[in-house]
């Protein structure tokens, strides 16, 4: 079965700071990559994904992220982060055949301080 | 357009009693997706269902866990009777149809509490 890792369980980040956000999956076959993000008091909502072509993929609010099929790696990225950006985030696969449900790594929280 | 509804938002019982989660998806939205997500971990598959079919339920508890899509449309979660261990949020999500690249709209979740 495939699974996530997210390494960084909480990053405490100051404004203006550059963001990278490690995530591994364990799958050998064609997957479907995902970031989700929780902000404060609300619910996940879609940062970015990845299913083909081009391997580095631009999401909403400035983020990015890089798929690196040989490192098995999606790690998402911002340049410069905000205040605004502090939210849990969440990396997810989903596998090309078979189950179509989301398998989620168990999340980053990112702090950012003014 | 309208979100993924659910209720209640948080809801509170005592071990061994029932209790019911209801989800309304996204208008038009052949799958709904029940997930698990106890804190400090990422949600958890619990049931898929492709209109009132059940397409993926490998991970559902059934000696206790129990999910319904009457027309397709609206579901319900319930556990029957609840556990310690069953204290978690529960999502409620929906797509478009079923490709892997699909994206899911995720719901607010219900907060159970088990004491």
């Amino acid at each position: 079965a495939q699974s996530v890792s997210q390494h960084n369980h909480h990053v405490i980040l100051s404004e203006a700071a550059s963001l990278e956000l490690g995530c591994n999956y364990s799958y050998g076959g064609t997957v479907n990559l995902f970031w989700y993000v929780q902000y404060p008091g609300q619910h996940l909502q879609l940062l970015l994904k990845y299913f083909s072509g081009d391997p580095l993929v631009k999401g909403i609010k400035g983020f990015e992220a890089e798929f690196i099929k040989s490192k098995f790696s999606f790690n998402l990225r911002k340049p410069s982060v905000q205040w605004s950006d502090t939210a849990e985030y969440f990396c997810a696969v989903v596998m090309d055949t078979g189950r179509r449900a989301l398998t989620f790594g168990s999340g980053t929280r990112l702090q950012v301080q003014p | 357009e309208a979100g993924v509804a659910q209720s209640p938002r948080y809801k509170i019982i005592e071990k061994r009693q029932s209790v019911a989660f209801w989800c309304n998806p996204i208008s038009g939205h052949a799958t709904l997706y029940w997930y698990q997500q106890i804190l400090g971990q990422g949600p958890k598959l619990l049931i898929q269902f492709q209109n009132n079919g059940v397409v993926d339920d490998s991970q559902l508890p059934k000696d206790r866990f129990s999910a319904e899509r009457l027309k397709g449309v609206d579901s319900t979660l319930k556990i029957q009777p609840a556990k310690l261990e069953d204290s978690a949020v529960y999502l409620c999500a929906s797509s478009s149809g079923t490709s892997p690249t699909d994206t899911q709209y995720f719901g607010p979740g219900t907060r159970l509490t088990v004491l």
